[in-house]
């Protein structure tokens, strides 16, 4: 059973940055690959990006292109959400998800991030 | 993009009674060459996060519990819960993974009447 915790959320000037990270146990986790999904405040799911189990392949949502990076550390078992130039329209909780099998079937509890001057 | 478009927004149901969600892609998920539909559907209660319930448009997660039910192909889904129970209050979301970038459906409120 995977265990996925997100942390690093909070508030934000717009125009700053921001770092997530996703501690995650329970699997094998260099054999996954790993999304990142946001939901603006009473609104819908969002996929964001996603890294390749290896870390070699990483694709964003048009929205974040240009301004987030993804990365991992197969030893740690981590992967992060770099954000830069935030806008408040970032504003969002923010998911991390894996496969482990079939589908998403994996979730985090999620990490709020407000952007707001 | 794949645009999913979910009907309807809303939908209030007595209980016991079946609730029907619909989802349709504006282009097929299935993959020929393994004859699936890339195609999934969630369960989001308030201050969680998405519950996987159906893959590959029918297959039910485990722990699932058998009165959901997943249908369709192509471009034409349904999300059915054959008796609804109370705990069934929640927001459903299709989702495709066929390609990138993954969509979602814009969500279905699901309310008891």
């Amino acid at each position: 059973q995977a265990l996925l915790v997100e942390s690093g959320g909070g508030v934000v000037q717009p125009g700053k940055s921001l770092r997530l990270s996703c501690a995650v146990s329970g699997i094998s986790f260099s054999n996954f690959a790993m999304y990142w999904v946001r939901q603006a405040p009473g609104k819908g799911l969002e996929w964001v990006a996603l890294i390749s189990y290896d870390g070699m392949k990483t694709k964003f949502a048009d929205s974040v292109k240009g301004r987030f990076f993804i990365s991992r550390d197969n030893f740690e078992n981590t992967v992060s959400l770099q954000m830069n130039s935030l806008t408040v329209a970032d504003t969002a909780v923010y998911y991390c998800a894996t496969s482990t099998a079939v589908a998403w079937d994996s979730w985090g509890q999620g990490t709020l991030v407000i952007v707001s001057s | 993009d794949i645009v999913m478009t979910q009907s309807p927004d809303s939908l209030a149901v007595s209980l016991g009674d079946r609730a029907t969600i619909s989802c349709k892609s504006s282009q097929s998920v299935s993959d020929s060459s393994n004859n699936k539909d890339y195609l999934a559907w969630y369960q989001q209660k308030p201050g969680q996060p998405p519950k996987l319930l159906i893959y590959w448009a029918s297959t039910r997660e485990s722990g699932v519990p058998d009165r959901f039910g997943g249908s369709g192909s192509g471009t034409d889904f349904t999300l059915t819960i054959s008796s609804l129970q109370a705990e069934d209050v929640a927001v459903y979301y299709c989702q495709q993974y066929d390609s990138i970038p993954y969509t979602f459906g814009q969500g279905t409120k699901l309310e008891i009447k």
